[in-house]
């Protein structure tokens, strides 16, 4: 069955104190890996998407990198306004079909 | 530029009722894509519509369905509805069938008493 697990569930980091976001899956095959913000009561936000094993992409804080079972996304000194919870999915080859995991919810103290 | 749009953004339904919930994509964008997102579950895909065609959809009922109009906004219909169809509905769209980079709306939230 085609699973997508992010840990942990919810992490709080002092404001500057670095950390990271993980995204395992199990999928029979991956056409493309893609990180989300989602603020309370608003739409996900699009990040990134990661296509290949080696790839990553940055901007601002974050980086996002991608192997061939997970992904992470970095966050480097980060601040109270990267509070959110952040979304990973991947897009199936066989169907198209997108499944997202639960989220880790972040929270930066200041 | 305009976001993605969904209305209503609250609609509070009875049981056995049905729901419309509509979406207008970002001007150019012809994929149209719905999500459910319920407390604990996280985002559940529902439907995917391209170029007024159904493409993809998820694993729910018959009675979750839609359609896209000609100027590719586009209408989640929900049948004989559960109480535990409460959650919120979430329509992104994408510049083609690729879904590549997609952009969320706010959502519709659905509560079913």
């Amino acid at each position: 069955e085609d699973q997508v697990t992010q840990s942990p569930e919810a992490l709080r980091l002092q404001e500057g104190e670095s950390s990271s976001l993980n995204c395992s899956y199990t999928v029979s095959g991956l056409r493309g890996l893609f990180w989300y913000r989602q603020d309370p009561g608003k739409g996900p936000e699009f990040l990134f998407t990661l296509y290949s094993a080696g790839e990553e992409k940055e901007k601002e804080r974050l980086k996002a990198t991608l192997t061939k079972k997970e992904s992470f996304l970095h966050i480097t000194a980060p601040k109270p306004e990267d509070s959110a919870t952040y979304l990973c999915a991947v897009l199936l080859n066989r169907d198209d079909k997108i499944i997202f995991g639960k989220g880790t919810r972040l929270h930066i103290l200041p | 530029e305009a976001g993605v749009t969904q209305s209503p953004t609250h609609l509070i339904k009875t049981r056995g009722q049905q729901a419309t919930l509509r979406c207008s994509p970002i001007s150019g964008h012809t994929s149209v894509y719905w999500y459910q997102q319920a407390l604990g579950l996280g985002l559940q895909f529902l439907l995917w519509y391209d170029e007024g065609e159904e493409r993809n959809r998820g694993n729910f009922p018959p009675r979750f369905s839609g359609r896209q109009f000609p100027n590719y906004s586009s209408e989640l219909n929900v049948n004989a509805l559960e109480l535990e169809d409460s959650a919120l509905y979430l329509c992104a769209s994408s510049l083609s069938a690729w879904y590549g980079q997609a952009f969320f709306g706010q959502g519709t939230r659905l509560t079913v008493v």
